[in-house]
């Protein structure tokens, strides 16, 4: 069966500090990749996805960064951090949209998420 | 945006009734899915409708959708405390690779 991981499950960081969370899926092979980040009360917001390894989709201009450096992991960076970054973090997958030659509607998978608290 | 938006924000029942939640979007999708969020916890897949479907069952929830309007609606029967949670819905484009979802509707379910 699948299973997809984040961590850390919850981070305090300083206003300047960089940022790196990570999110790592199991049981399958070549997910689709997704990045949300959810304001308290709020719905999602997509801010990158990825339909393979270096195949990374930004949705909104922000500070933020992605990277896909293995098939089933995907990063969430921050050279900097700015307060506005506070947020949960979720993390999704799933599977290609194509199975021979025609898409296929899917469903999303999520982790257990992040809470990013910027001081 | 092709993003959904749910109606009404919040939503507080007694258990055992029905809990009927609004949807609506602005493009032409493949599919509208709805998912649950416990409270600081990730989302779970209910339920999908194809674009080409109207109406779908499963267990206690009742989904439907109109293209036409732009909308959906779920609806969860005889409610339980246990069904206090927040629902979104999800548009997902036909390109199959990206989900918009809604702000999101919280209910309560007092039992």
């Amino acid at each position: 069966s699948q299973t997809i991981h984040q961590w850390p499950a919850t981070l305090v960081q300083p206003v300047g500090s960089p940022l790196s969370l990570e999110c790592t899926v199991e049981g399958t092979s070549n997910p689709n990749l997704y990045w949300y980040r959810q304001a308290a009360g709020r719905g999602l917001q997509l801010l990158f996805y990825s339909i393979g390894i270096d195949q990374i989709s930004s949705e909104v201009p922000q500070n933020l960064s992605a990277s896909r450096p293995q098939d089933r992991q995907f990063i969430l960076s921050s050279k900097k951090l700015l307060l506005s970054d506070s947020g949960f973090y979720l993390c999704a997958w799933s599977p290609p949209g194509l199975a021979g030659g025609r898409a296929l509607p899917n469903e999303q998978f999520f982790g257990p998420g992040t809470r990013l608290t910027v001081l | 945006s092709q993003q959904g938006e749910e109606d009404p924000q919040a939503l507080s029942i007694q258990e055992g009734e029905n809990a009927t939640m609004n949807c609506s979007y602005k493009t032409s999708i493949n599919n509208l899915q709805w998912y649950r969020q416990n409270s600081g916890r990730g989302l779970v897949h209910l339920i999908l409708i194809r674009s080409n479907e109207r109406e779908k069952h499963s267990g206690r929830l009742r989904v439907t959708l109109d293209t036409s309007k732009k909308s959906s609606s779920l609806l969860i029967t005889a409610s339980r405390a246990a069904d206090t949670a927040s629902y979104f819905c999800a548009t997902v484009s036909y390109n199959f690779n990206k989900f918009y979802f809604g702000s999101g509707t919280k209910l309560n379910v007092k039992p």
